[in-house]
């Protein structure tokens, strides 16, 4: 398996819920990241990771919990949402943070809270 | 603070037409990077080119090509002959070196349609 999976690809959730995303890569890249993608907006950078330590948190409501416990793996912990909350996240991963722009995503997990 | 605007929402052409995708971006940094994404339907983007911004030389590659021009602030990506694979949301984007070339600011997208 190559490249950026992200798992679930759609999410139904409540607003008392809580869940889970998951990002795994296999390019051997040290950084990770989220963004959201919500519609007729610029894509939101959320978080950052390189060499598994958090380097970005873009004022991000701590309802959205990052983990990133090596660096092939990045999770977003999920917990009492808003409906406004509902948008693709998308993972992406780099060689590492500082170095040239080319980002590798994965295809999204598109959450819906009710 | 960065910012990019793609003004064009959504863009339809008939196939084998030259389209052309505006961008204009807004940096105090001198040091700084642009990018072009694709995303298809399925969902993940796609880098197509990076610039920085030292180099103004536009660039070509097969039927992409790219006008970058300081003196308005514009990277602008032109598709020739477009084909109903090109149809995607594409994404222009920028970073800035003082706060990491990976940290990237987007804009809003345009989504093209290429009809056959």
């Amino acid at each position: 398996e190559t490249g950026v999976t992200q798992t679930p690809r759609h999410l139904v959730m409540g607003m008392t819920n809580k869940k889970s995303l998951k990002c795994e890569q296999h390019l051997g890249h040290n950084a990770m990241y989220w963004y959201k993608q919500s519609a007729k907006k610029p894509l939101e950078l959320m978080f950052v990771y390189n060499f598994k330590e958090q380097t970005e948190n873009n004022s991000v409501p701590s309802r959205f919990s990052p983990e990133c416990p090596n660096s092939s793996h990045l999770f977003l912990h999920l917990h009492t949402l808003q409906p406004e909350d509902s948008a693709l996240y998308l993972c992406a991963s780099s060689q590492h943070q500082m170095n040239t722009g080319e980002l590798f995503f994965g295809e999204g997990s598109r959450l819906t809270v009710l | 603070a960065q910012k990019v605007t793609q003004a064009q929402t959504e863009i339809s052409v008939v196939e084998k037409e030259d389209v052309t995708l505006d961008c204009v971006y807004e940096t105090r940094d001198t040091t700084y990077y642009l990018f072009w994404y694709k995303q298809p339907p399925s969902g993940e983007l796609v880098f197509l080119i990076r610039r920085n911004s030292f180099d103004e030389q536009n660039e070509i590659s097969g039927r992409y090509s790219w006008n970058f021009q300081k003196s308005t602030s514009s990277f602008n990506f032109t598709i020739t002959a477009s084909q109903v694979v090109d149809s995607a949301v594409y994404f222009c984007a920028l970073s800035a070196m003082r706060t990491g070339a990976n940290n990237l600011f987007f804009g809003t997208g345009t989504r093209l349609t290429v009809i056959p």
